[in-house]
């Protein structure tokens, strides 16, 4: 397809399991982004990749987040020993660089329970 | 990054104009304006982006006066799948666009 695509589109978990969400960006776009959502609010910046380098991960809220974008194309953010807190939608986004406008995915929606 | 105000929500009926007002004060030099919607369960979805004065595509209008301190989104006839949530943020254009959502404002279309 041409635009982005996050899998699984919703994921239950129980307390201190990890997760994989995955996201397949826009071909040929440099930029990879990963946001928080939570209910009833506008999404947080948590990383961002430009090709496989990981340039800013300062909205990461905790070191049991982990993300990695090895070959500059599919990106994968890990969450360890996942906490109640944790439930939200995480939402992808790619670029083509610069001030170009971010395409979103439709997000994964993560419970955990 | 600069922090943008816009209210929390806006309704209005189905054909009408409606325009929703973002301030941003501290808006730098190099920083942009752009809008996006989003409905629910799905990610947000690109509207418009300026720098200033005007710009115009087939969907919005998006207006910013000379200071640059805030800017109108303007959607020209409203229809009831105009319902959504629409953020405006202020992206720093020197690096990456790392952007900030508020909030964003609530829109109701009421037929």
């Amino acid at each position: 397809g041409a635009g982005v695509s996050q899998s699984p589109r919703y994921k239950v978990a129980k307390r201190g399991q990890d997760v994989a969400l995955r996201c397949d960006p826009i071909s040929g776009h440099v930029s990879l982004f990963w946001y928080q959502q939570a209910l009833g609010q506008g999404p947080e910046f948590l990383t961002y990749f430009q090709n496989e380098a990981q340039l800013d991960k300062s909205g990461l809220p905790s070191d049991r987040f982990f993300a990695e974008r090895p070959e500059g194309s599919v990106s994968t953010l890990k969450i360890q020993r996942t906490q109640q807190e944790d439930s939200a939608v995480y939402l992808c986004a790619s670029s083509s660089g610069g001030n170009q406008p971010q395409h979103f995915g439709d997000g994964t929606r993560l419970s955990i329970l | 990054l600069a922090k943008t105000t816009q209210p929390i929500s806006m309704d209005s009926y189905e054909g009408q104009e409606v325009n929703i007002t973002c301030s941003h004060n501290n808006i730098a030099t190099n920083d942009y304006i752009t809008w996006y919607q989003q409905f629910p369960s799905q990610g947000p979805r690109f509207i418009i982006q300026g720098y200033k004065t005007k710009v115009t595509n087939e969907v919005a209008s998006l207006f910013i006066p000379a200071d640059r301190k805030s800017s109108t989104l303007s959607l020209p006839r409203v229809s009831l799948s105009d319902t959504a949530v629409y953020y405006c943020l202020v992206a720093y254009s020197g690096g990456y666009q790392k952007v900030t959502f508020g909030t964003g404002t609530k829109l109701q279309v009421i037929p």
